[in-house]
């Protein structure tokens, strides 16, 4: 019944590597999204993409980047890992809004830790 | 552009009492509000809508335009509505970056047995 599937639970990686997050969802939603999830912060958004090719800046854009080359798929790179990159990754995908489905699914996150 | 304030970081209750988890927004045009709720060890999920003014699991939620609120509400609370909330916003239009969910910071809720 997995819908929204982030390739990672956990991920630790050291500080400058190069980390990619991958977001792969079955439902053929136009949008996708990555956010991060920190206490007391709540979720912010990092980037996200309503057609294949296509993508918008978020909140914290800074120090990532994205891909998305197919419609179920939609990557985060983070370029060179710092540790103020450590947090809760959370991808979502939805329909447009508007359209009556409208709703965020989101996918189990991945807990990346840079040390 | 839009805002999410949810006052409370940390709400307790006990079971079998009315709780009420309060959000509060500001947008210029006509929203869309959500409530999401992610239980422990599990994945964010969509709790209810204001379009469609449902009841899920007990909770309901009226769009105040004239407050701007959107406060969550159930008249007796369970141990297993413990979780995190977040009230969430869309503008309710279409095309480019107004697709996006802008998300309150979050209640956490406890329920005492």
């Amino acid at each position: 019944d997995v819908k929204v599937t982030q390739s990672s639970r956990y991920l630790v990686k050291r500080t400058g590597e190069k980390v990619f997050l991958e977001c792969v969802q079955d439902m053929d939603h136009e949008n996708m999204f990555w956010y991060r999830q920190d206490p007391g912060l709540g979720l912010r958004l990092i980037y996200f993409s309503y057609d294949v090719k296509m993508k918008e800046k978020g909140d914290i854009p800074e120090g990532y980047s994205v891909s998305r080359e197919k419609k179920e798929r939609f990557s985060l790179i983070l370029e060179s890992a710092s540790t103020n990159q450590t947090s809760m990754y959370l991808c979502a995908s939805s329909f447009p809004a508007g359209s009556q489905g409208y709703g965020y699914t989101f996918g189990s996150g991945t807990r990346l830790t840079v040390v | 552009a839009q805002r999410v304030t949810q006052p409370e970081k940390l709400l307790s209750v006990f079971k079998g009492a009315p709780v009420e988890l309060k959000c509060n927004y500001s947008y210029s045009g006509s929203p869309e509000l959500f409530w999401y709720v992610q239980y422990s060890r599990q994945r964010l999920q969509l709790l209810l809508r204001h379009i469609s003014r449902e009841s899920i699991k007990g909770f309901t939620a009226d769009l105040n335009k004239g407050e701007t609120s959107f406060h969550l509400k159930k008249p007796f609370a369970q141990e297993e509505d413990s979780a995190m909330y977040y009230c969430a916003l869309s503008p309710r239009t279409s095309g480019g970056s107004n697709y996006k969910l802008t998300f309150g910071k979050g209640t956490l809720l406890t329920v005492n047995p």
